[in-house]
């Protein structure tokens, strides 16, 4: 089946430790997106890559980092600078046309403890 | 991109017709407007996508007036699985999805 994974679905931090979140897709993309959830908001975008080796920043990238490899995957790192980190964060991807649609992964929910 | 405003939150019964309505008055001439929908703790799903009058699929209808700058989402007798947050977004070539707060759906029994 093609689709965007990522994992763990649950993750635990304690304060002051870097954490990386997976995300991989098989549905050959271009474009792939991290966005940050908080309870009863709506998604905001972290980091963006349009292409392998490329990406840019979104609204709220500070206290995070990606790496952009290969076509497939696209790691989010949640530095120790991140004050908030706790969320659910969601990774995407689309073709790089225009007006295209996004897929969702089902996310993974960052605890700080 | 263009900036949606939708309404926070909506109640329906079961069996009912319900309208969701997004004013995007800013919206650029490339703009689609396009709508997801999201379940707790889930990614959200693409439902429907439009550029100008009416635009339907096997879940939902999309209404664009003439204008451009409002429309409306109609979801034909909702159930209880129709529960969800709903988002509006208007987007044109830049690969960036931009979603506002979304509207809260409460399908009620």
């Amino acid at each position: 089946d093609g689709g965007i994974t990522q994992s763990p679905k649950y993750l635990f931090r304690k304060e002051g430790q870097n954490v990386t979140l997976s995300c991989e897709q098989n549905l050959n993309h271009d474009a792939m997106y991290w966005y940050r959830q908080d309870p009863g908001q709506g998604l905001r975008l972290i980091y963006y890559s349009q292409i392998v080796n490329d990406f840019q920043k979104g609204d709220i990238a500070e206290g995070y980092s990606v790496s952009r490899e290969k076509k497939e995957s696209f790691p989010l790192t949640v530095t120790s600078a991140q004050k908030n980190p706790t969320a659910f964060y969601l990774c995407a991807s689309s073709q790089r046309e225009s007006n295209t649609e996004a897929f969702f992964g089902q996310g993974t929910r960052l605890t700080v403890v | 991109l263009a900036k949606t405003t939708q309404p926070i939150s909506m109640d329906s019964y079961e069996g009912q017709e319900v309208n969701i309505t997004c004013s995007h008055n800013n919206i650029a001439t490339n703009d689609y407007i396009t709508w997801y929908q999201q379940f707790p703790s889930q990614g959200p799903r693409f439902i429907i996508q439009g550029y100008k009058t009416k635009v339907t699929n096997e879940v939902a209808s999309l209404f664009i007036p003439a204008d451009r700058k409002s429309s409306t989402l109609s979801l034909p007798r909702v159930s209880l699985s129709d529960t969800a947050v709903y988002y509006c977004l208007g987007a044109s070539g830049t690969y960036k999805y931009i979603f506002g707060t979304g509207t809260r759906l409460k399908v009620l029994a």
